[in-house]
C-alpha cells in the first residue's frame, strides 16, 4: 500500500535458512505492526513497536523470531532457521497518532521449502 | 479476549445480487470495529470503520453498523460488480489503540 514499502515481496528459502524482512514506512507513524496472513487464515498479530517503548512481543510464535525497528522507522523482522510451517505472508502496517486505520504494505510472501 | 468471527467463504454472487458478510465478536471493553478488504495480489485496504454504537460506516457503496446489542458488525452492499471480488476481513481494536484482532476473512467472488 502506499506509504508502507516492505522487500522482497517474494521470498523462498531452504529450510533451516535465516531470512529477514524488511519494512519501510514514510514518517509520522508512530506505531509500527508485524502480522502473518497464513493460507485459509486470518492475520495473526506478531509484534507491535510503538515509539521509545518496550515493544509488544506477545505475537511472536516462538524465540526464531524476532524483530527491531531501527531509529523510530525502518523494521526488520528476523527468521531464524525457518520451518515449512512459517510459510506465509508477512504484512507490515502503520497506524497513525489518532486514526485507528491501519496502513498496510503489500507484504512478503514466503516461501519455506 | 477479543475475537472476531465471520462467516466461511468463499461467497460466490452474480453482479447486481445483494451482499451480506456477517461478522460477530466478543471484546474487552469498548471496541472500535473495522472492515478491511484485500483485492487480489494487494495489500489490505481500510474500507470503513464505526467507532461507537449505533454509528454506520460506509464506503464504495459498502455499509455496517456497530451493533452493540448483538456484538455484530454486518457488511452489505445492494448491489455488487465483478470488481468487488476480493478478500473482507472483519477486525476490532480495543482500549487504546493497539493490535487488531482480524476475524479469518471471508472470499467474495463475483460472477457476471
Amino acid at each position: 500500500g502506499a506509504g508502507v514499502s516492505q522487500s522482497p515481496s517474494n521470498k523462498v528459502t531452504e529450510k533451516g535458512k535465516d531470512v529477514e524482512l524488511r519494512c519501510d514506512p514514510i514518517s509520522g507513524h508512530t506505531a509500527l505492526y508485524w502480522y502473518r496472513q497464513s493460507l485459509g487464515q486470518g492475520l495473526e498479530f506478531l509484534i507491535y513497536f510503538q515509539g521509545n517503548s518496550a515493544p509488544d512481543k506477545s505475537g511472536l510464535p516462538s524465540d526464531r523470531f524476532s524483530a527491531e525497528r531501527t531509529g523510530g522507522s525502518v523494521s526488520t523482522l528476523t527468521i531464524q532457521r525457518t520451518q515449512q510451517e512459517d510459510s506465509a505472508v508477512y504484512l507490515c502496517a502503520l497506524a497513525g497518532r489518532t486514526d485507528y486505520g491501519y496502513t498496510f504494505g503489500s507484504g512478503t510472501r514466503l516461501t519455506v521449502v | 479476549g477479543n475475537s472476531v468471527t465471520q462467516m466461511e467463504g468463499p461467497v460466490t454472487l452474480s453482479e447486481e445480487a445483494f451482499l451480506t458478510i456477517n461478522c460477530t465478536y466478543t471484546a474487552t471493553g469498548y471496541p472500535s470495529l473495522f472492515w478491511y478488504v484485500q483485492y487480489p495480489g494487494e495489500g489490505l485496504q481500510l474500507l470503513l470503520k464505526a467507532t461507537k454504537a449505533d454509528d454506520k460506516g460506509s464506503n464504495k457503496g459498502f455499509e455496517a453498523t456497530y451493533r452493540k446489542e448483538t456484538t455484530s458488525f454486518h457488511l452489505e452492499k445492494g448491489s455488487v460488480q465483478v470488481s468487488d471480488s476480493a478478500v473482507y476481513f472483519c477486525a476490532l481494536v480495543t482500549g487504546g489503540g493497539n493490535k487488531l484482532t482480524f476475524g479469518t476473512g471471508t472470499q467474495l467472488k463475483v460472477e457476471l
